[in-house]
C-alpha cells in the first residue's frame, strides 16, 4: 500500500505571494490532518478534513486554509505569506475510529524569501 | 488547552545502553499516546502507541508506560544501537467528535554511540 504522498517537495517563494501544498492519503484513510514543523515551535497541528469538511483547527491565523476533496485527498493553502511560515508542513492520514495512528507523509519544505 | 512537556530534550547513550524519555500532558480527558521516530530529513515514524485503558505496551526492544494519576508516559529503548539515533516525539490526543488533534512535545534528540 503506498504511503501518504505529498506535493511539492520543496517550495521557495517570497513574501506576500501564496502557496497550495498537496496530500494524498493513504488508500482507504478518510481522516487528514496537517501540522508545521519548525525548529522553534516543533509540531503544531493546523486543522483535519474528513469527508471534505473540516473537523478540528489549530491556533493558526485564517491566511492558513485547506480542504479536502471527495477522493480525500487534501490541500493546504497560505496566503500572503511571511518570512515565519518557513518550515515542514507535513500531512498526516489515519482510519476513522478513536485511537487509529497517524501516518505522515514526507512533507513539503517551504521557504520565504 | 493540552499541553504536553518533554524532557530530556537530548541524549547521549553508548551503544547497547538504555534510553528513556518521559513526557506528562496537562489534559486528563487525552487519551492516546502515540511515539513517533523523526530522523534527519525524513518522516515522524510511529513507533509505539498506547491507549488510556493501558498500562504499558512492549514491542521488542521499545516499551511504554502511562501514568493517568500523574498524567505522564515514559518511552524505553533497550539495547540500543547506532540506528536508534534520532529525534523522538511524544505526542498526546483525545477524540472530539470524531476528531483527534494530536498535541507533540518538543522532542528529544538521541544519540546512540557505538
Amino acid at each position: 500500500k503506498a504511503g501518504v504522498t505529498q506535493t511539492p517537495r520543496y517550495l521557495i517563494k517570497t513574501r506576500g505571494q501564496q502557496v497550495t501544498l498537496s496530500c494524498s492519503p493513504i488508500s482507504g484513510h478518510r481522516s487528514v490532518s496537517w501540522y508545521q514543523q519548525t525548529p522553534g515551535q516543533g509540531l503544531q497541528f493546523l486543522f483535519e478534513y474528513f469527508s471534505e469538511t473540516q473537523r478540528n483547527k489549530g491556533n493558526f491565523p485564517g491566511r492558513f486554509s485547506g480542504r479536502q476533496f471527495s477522493n480525500s485527498r487534501s490541500e493546504m493553502n497560505v496566503s500572503t505569506l511571511e518570512l515565519g511560515d518557513s518550515a515542514l508542513y507535513l500531512c498526516a492520514s489515519r482510519i476513522s475510529g478513536e485511537g487509529q495512528p497517524q501516518h505522515f507523509g514526507d512533507g513539503t519544505r517551504l521557504s520565504i524569501l | 488547552g493540552e499541553n504536553v512537556e518533554q524532557h530530556p530534550s537530548t541524549l547521549s547513550v553508548q551503544e547497547g545502553d538504555s534510553a528513556v524519555i518521559k513526557c506528562t500532558y496537562s489534559d486528563s480527558a487525552s487519551n492516546y499516546f502515540p511515539w513517533y521516530k523523526q530522523e534527519l530529513g525524513k518522516r515522524p515514524q510511529l513507533i509505539i502507541d498506547i491507549r488510556s485503558n493501558v498500562g504499558e505496551k512492549k514491542d521488542q526492544r521499545i516499551a511504554v508506560t502511562l501514568n493517568k494519576t500523574a498524567k505522564h508516559f515514559s518511552l524505553h529503548i533497550t539495547e540500543t544501537q547506532p540506528e536508534d539515533s534520532a529525534v523522538y516525539f511524544c505526542a498526546a490526543s483525545k477524540t472530539q467528535g470524531g476528531s483527534e488533534k494530536l498535541v507533540f512535545g518538543k522532542g528529544m534528540k538521541l544519540t546512540v554511540n557505538p
